[in-house]
């Protein structure tokens, strides 16, 4: 099995709405990441996890705060967001680390802020 | 830090012609460089990579990827285009335990 599944596919929230995107790997990877893909951009890395522990990309605010239940599972908890917050949410997942092996992604999750 | 580069954000090739994406990019050692399919509204697939070894790379949906060390290029190739292989194509470099992508090549492939 080599899907990354995500879940929802799309989702509309207000301002002030509480929110959680999933993600779920079974390949055995140990490296799981998010990322935010605005249209026709490459995607940006938000955070990384890799053997359970995280790593953050400075840059991303507060609001965005990721959750690692397991290792095939990762979830990224939504609160607050504003308008320029909508974009394509996209997870994946490595067998090792991100510079030297390949990236499975997920369909993603298109997020609107309303 | 690496960079990556993708000189052209379109390329318009006919049916069944040769096609080329480019991609050049920077590190101080030696990458591993990949590249990477999107259609649209869904994820990034993996197409090929570059590890070491044969300067050319086979990956999937026949494209394949020569790398040049001494122009820093990895650039992708497919000898027959279809339309199906319309969509936007990123190359990545890998370096140092991080990732960079390229700004992307929107390729269209026309009857």
């Amino acid at each position: 099995d080599t899907e990354v599944t995500q879940t929802p596919k799309h989702l509309v929230m207000g301002m002030t709405n509480k929110k959680s995107l999933k993600c779920e790997q079974h390949m055995g990877h140990r490296a799981m990441y998010w990322y935010k893909q605005k249209a026709k951009k490459p995607p940006e890395l938000m955070f990384v996890y890799s053997y359970e522990k995280l790593s953050i990309n400075e840059s991303v605010p507060s609001r965005f705060s990721p959750e690692c239940p397991n290792s095939s599972l990762l979830n990224l908890h939504l609160h607050a967001l504003q308008p320029e917050d909508s974009a394509l949410y996209l997870c994946a997942s490595s067998q090792g680390d991100r510079a030297s092996y390949e990236q499975y992604f997920g369909p993603g999750t298109r997020l609107t802020v309303t | 830090a690496q960079s990556v580069a993708q000189p052209e954000d379109q390329v318009n090739v006919a049916e069944g012609n040769p096609l080329t994406v480019k991609c050049t990019y920077s590190v101080s050692g030696n990458p591993y460089l990949f590249w990477y399919v999107q259609y649209p509204n869904r994820g990034l697939q993996f197409l090929l990579k570059y590890i070491t070894g044969d300067n050319l790379v086979k990956g999937s949906y026949g494209f394949e990827a020569e790398f040049n060390k001494s122009q820093t290029s990895f650039h992708l190739k497919k000898p027959s285009a279809l339309v199906s292989d319309s969509a936007l194509y990123f190359c990545a470099v890998g370096y140092n335990n991080d990732m960079r992508f390229g700004a992307g090549t929107r390729l269209t492939v026309k009857p």
